[in-house]
């Protein structure tokens, strides 16, 4: 159950794109197509943005999107905007009913 | 609306145990598979712990295997997780998370119950 390889930052101007990598194993990432994505602000709960690798929950912009190749996945956010800034962080199905968090990326808006 | 409240944190000696609970509302606590995740102080997330629906069967981060167990009690809507030989490590704020169904992931979280384990 080693943690998800996320970069511990990235930026981007308003109206901008910035995709977020997820790095992870054949073990999780690769092996099945159950990867999320959730937004953190601090001091507050995760908001679930991205589930089975590319679907949005109800009121999820579609801004927000997501894909997976081999063991790596990606979160793009495109149009930037000032509310986007959070910290963000995907899991992986890991099988056996365990899940695997990545380390959480903290995007700024610049 | 959905709802998740953890109550049950607090400071604890090392080597202690501690039972934290989740009330759930809003939604039928019974239909739904449940998690318990943590995030230490500055630190991401991790997941600690799964149940199922029915509470019949249950898994367990490496970290914490042999040490916590989670329950529920499907007739007081109440999630719990049982954790004993507390470490250091185990300070975190422990949350509560709902399984949007045949997902893997978690679409309503609670704000979290702060556990300190100190001497």
């Amino acid at each position: 159950q080693s943690a998800l390889t996320q970069p511990p930052s990235a930026s981007g101007s308003p109206g901008q794109s910035v995709a977020i990598s997820c790095t992870g194993t054949s073990s999780d990432v690769g092996g099945y197509n159950y990867v999320s994505w959730y937004q953190q602000y601090p001091g507050k709960a995760p908001k679930l943005m991205i589930y089975e690798v590319s679907k949005r929950p109800s009121g999820v912009p579609d801004r927000f999107s997501g894909s997976k190749s081999g063991n790596t996945a990606s979160l793009t956010v495109s149009g930037l905007q000032a509310e986007d800034e959070a910290d963000y962080y995907c899991s992986s199905y890991a099988g056996s009913n365990s899940w695997v968090f990545g380390g959480g990326t903290k995007v700024t808006v610049l | 609306q959905v709802q998740l409240v953890e109550s049950g944190g607090g400071v604890v000696q090392p080597g202690r145990s501690l039972r934290l609970s989740c009330a759930a509302s809003g939604f039928t606590f019974s239909d739904y598979a449940m998690d318990w995740v943590r995030q230490a102080p500055g630190k991401g997330l991790e997941w600690v712990a799964f149940i199922t629906y029915d509470g019949g069967i249950t898994a367990y981060a490496d970290s914490v295997k042999g040490r916590f167990t989670i329950s529920r009690d499907n007739s007081k809507n109440t999630l719990y997780l049982h954790m004993n030989s507390l470490r250091d490590d185990d300070t975190a704020v422990y949350s509560c998370a709902r399984d949007l169904i045949g997902t893997y992931s978690c679409d309503y979280w609670g704000q979290g119950t702060l556990v300190t384990v100190s001497s």
